[in-house]
């Protein structure tokens, strides 16, 4: 299957500060790719649609303004968390989609403290 | 409203048993289904797709297609404790939309 590669795969940041994951499609192009947020025990939760070349999807309640999402070439989209707080920790995970389904990237434990 | 519903479970089958899953979709329209894998702190990883009505075996997965009924299952066969996990159904409509059941826990006990 395709392969998505997301980085980093845990990271631990102060309150107030940003954080920038990244979501690479290794070896397909991908103009669309599609970030999911996920807590301990819950089912995924779409965030938002990436689009390339253009701005992103938001699902209702997702403030755009907190969760940056930058699909500036066919192979990179990026999530930037901004002035987290301790609620924003949760397991992010982004997701290409090929003719075989979605491929989804490893995640990113995101921890504020 | 595009639905795709499983029982949250958990499922418990003893080592070696036959796990059944199920999943209903609400979507007439939907063309591709999938059976996904999530380990507990892990992504998810596909294990099965299947297009069309019947069976589609995959070593020991079987998907279950029934798009009249709009059901689509997995069997997993001589369950492994390291089949023990969350199983998500997917199921992708015509405007390649993609939807995502809230998973079923299985535990396959020793």
């Amino acid at each position: 299957g395709a392969v998505v590669s997301q980085h980093p795969s845990w990271v631990i940041c102060k309150s107030g500060t940003s954080v920038k994951i990244e979501c690479r499609s290794l070896d397909f192009q991908a103009t669309t790719m599609f970030w999911y947020r996920q807590f301990p025990k819950q089912s995924l939760m779409l965030m938002a649609t990436s689009n390339e070349g253009s701005k992103a999807t938001y699902e209702q309640g997702v403030e755009k303004d907190k969760f940056l999402i930058n699909h500036a070439s066919l192979t990179l989209s990026t999530l930037t968390v901004t002035s987290a707080h301790p609620e924003d920790s949760s397991f992010y995970i982004c997701s290409a989609r090929e003719n075989e389904g979605a491929f989804f990237g490893q995640g990113t434990r995101l921890t504020v403290v | 409203q595009k639905e795709v519903e499983q029982n949250s479970g958990p499922l418990s089958v003893p080592e070696g048993a036959i796990a059944s899953l199920n999943c209903t979709y609400s979507d007439r329209g939907s063309q591709s289904f999938f059976w996904y894998r999530q380990y507990s702190g892990k992504s998810p990883e596909l294990i099965m797709s299947i297009y069309s009505n019947g069976d589609k075996e995959d070593g020991r997965f079987t998907a279950q297609l029934n798009k009249a009924s709009q059901y689509v299952s997995l069997l997993i066969r001589d369950s492994q404790p390291s089949d023990s996990a969350t199983y998500l159904c997917a199921v992708r409509y015509n405007n390649n939309d993609m939807r995502f059941g809230a998973g079923t826990r299985l535990t396959v006990k020793p």
